[in-house]
């Protein structure tokens, strides 16, 4: 059962464009939403993360939006960068459970 | 952030060995700590979560005798994966979180590649 979808699966920006990266979760007892950034043979690095009772969350050139009545949150990069080429990972967090639910992934190429 | 780290990064060992992954949180104290495991272009599933001083409790289709988890110690969890075959080749991730209930946040280390030939 995939608990979260996240698309697109692949992801082409050209330099200074904007990349989106969308997730949507089923499980109502999640209550916190981090994003990763994984480089090759590199274990994944916590970009940035929201809970649920707020709407939006900017650090920098990443925002995210979380529409808690939707079950969907996204996050947008701004003025992307080639070396935000990389694959992005959405998660969803029971924190009674303290489990991290990984999203599918999407690799995003920023072409310079 | 705090540090968590794995090792060894890589490993090749021959099928039927056991090879034993080692996972540290190097600033703090880790009540909890997850193992993944992640194929090629794939996303981390989780294997098993270990509290210090318990026995790990493992996802469904995760063989906990194949894949041996020990949390010692409030820094060290120990990943083994015995008799080990082609099919177990992958990239293994663990994490680690303290034990404040208001923290959330899971910190990962850099993974170990294991290739079984």
């Amino acid at each position: 059962q995939q608990q979260v979808k996240q698309s697109p699966q692949s992801l082409i920006v050209q330099k200074g464009g904007i990349s989106i990266i969308n997730c949507a979760y089923e499980n109502t007892a999640f209550d916190y939403f981090p994003w990763y950034q994984q480089f090759p043979g590199k274990g994944p690095a916590l970009l940035i993360a929201i809970r649920p009772d707020v709407s939006e969350k900017k650090e920098g050139r990443f925002t995210i939006s979380f529409n808690k009545s939707a079950k969907q949150f996204s996050l947008h990069i701004m003025d992307s960068q080639p070396g935000d080429s990389a694959t992005y990972f959405c998660a969803a967090v029971n924190t009674g459970g303290f489990k991290t639910i990984f999203g599918a992934g999407t690799r995003l190429f920023v072409k310079a | 952030g705090a540090v968590v780290s794995q090792h060894p990064s890589w490993v090749i060992c021959k099928s039927g060995t056991s090879v034993k992954i080692e996972c540290r949180s190097l600033d703090f104290q880790a009540t909890t700590m997850f193992w993944y495991r992640q194929f090629p272009k794939q996303s981390l599933m989780l294997m098993a979560t270990s509290n210090e001083g318990s026995k790990a409790t493992y996802e469904q289709g995760v063989e906990k005798d194949k894949f041996l988890i020990n949390h010692a110690s409030l820094t060290l969890s120990t990943l083994t994966v015995t008799s080990a075959h082609p099919e177990d080749s992958s990239f293994y991730i663990c994490s680690a979180r303290g034990g404040s209930d208001t923290n959330t946040e899971a910190f990962f280390g850099q993974g170990t590649r294991l290739t079984v030939v």
